[in-house]
């Protein structure tokens, strides 16, 4: 019973790089999505997925890419990092329907130099 | 106004007591309702979900009031084991699932011997 599972679970980058967030559900869920938590502010969709090949922007969207090319996989793409990216980043899946709650990875917590 | 406000706390409360958190959403149409519980450096996890009629769990519940849109959380006999942070979660569509929650900041809980 894995459910949603996140790699890696830490990191630290350097400005500059680029690195992929992975995020694997086994739970058959269509809906997958990406958040940032940081101190004080909550949870902030970047983006999500209905399905396999749809994917949408969240709130905060920029400096971040997606694909879902798999009902199970979901992975979040830093494309040039900044310090602004230091954050907790979770991965969630959820059934269609609108009362589904989501369910949540461990997370990953990246750090930005 | 906010999306989805909440107290942040903290609440620091004795063994055994009640405690009550609250919740206001700006959506009328929002339609789905949870609130999720999240320990220190952990992920969130659905507490309960939150029906129209009210429900309880346990120890614990949950109320909506669409009328004011305010949604609400009773934790009666607080143990230690309560303390963590406590987010009230919305689903703002209409249609569709729930793969655009919104999230409160959370109201953070501890429970003292």
């Amino acid at each position: 019973n894995a459910g949603v599972t996140q790699t890696p679970k830490f990191q630290v980058l350097k400005t500059g790089q680029s690195m992929t967030l992975q995020c694997a559900q086994d739970m058959n869920h269509e809906y997958m999505s990406w958040y940032r938590q940081d101190p004080g502010m909550g949870l902030r969709l970047i983006h999500y997925s209905v399905g396999a090949g749809i994917t949408d922007q969240g709130e905060v969207p920029n400096g971040y890419n997606v694909s879902r090319s798999t009902t199970e996989d979901f992975p979040l793409r830093l494309l040039s990092a900044a310090p602004s990216q230091t954050s907790v980043y979770f991965c969630a899946s959820t059934q269609a329907g609108s009362n589904q709650p989501q369910h949540f990875g461990d997370g990953t917590r990246l750090s930005i130099l | 106004r906010k999306e989805v406000e909440q107290d942040p706390g903290p609440f620091n409360v004795p063994e055994g007591a009640t405690v009550a958190f609250n919740c206001t959403y700006s959506n009328s149409a929002s339609q789905s309702f949870f609130w999720y519980r999240q320990d220190c450096r952990k992920e969130p996890k659905l507490l309960m979900s939150v029906y129209s009629s009210g429900n309880e769990d346990g120890r614990f519940t949950a109320q909506l009031n669409r009328a004011s849109q305010y949604i609400s959380l009773l934790i009666r006999d607080s143990k230690l084991s309560d303390s963590a942070t406590y987010l009230c979660v919305v689903n703002p569509l209409t249609q569709g699932g729930s793969e655009k929650l919104v999230f409160g900041k959370g109201t953070k809980l501890t429970v003292n011997p």
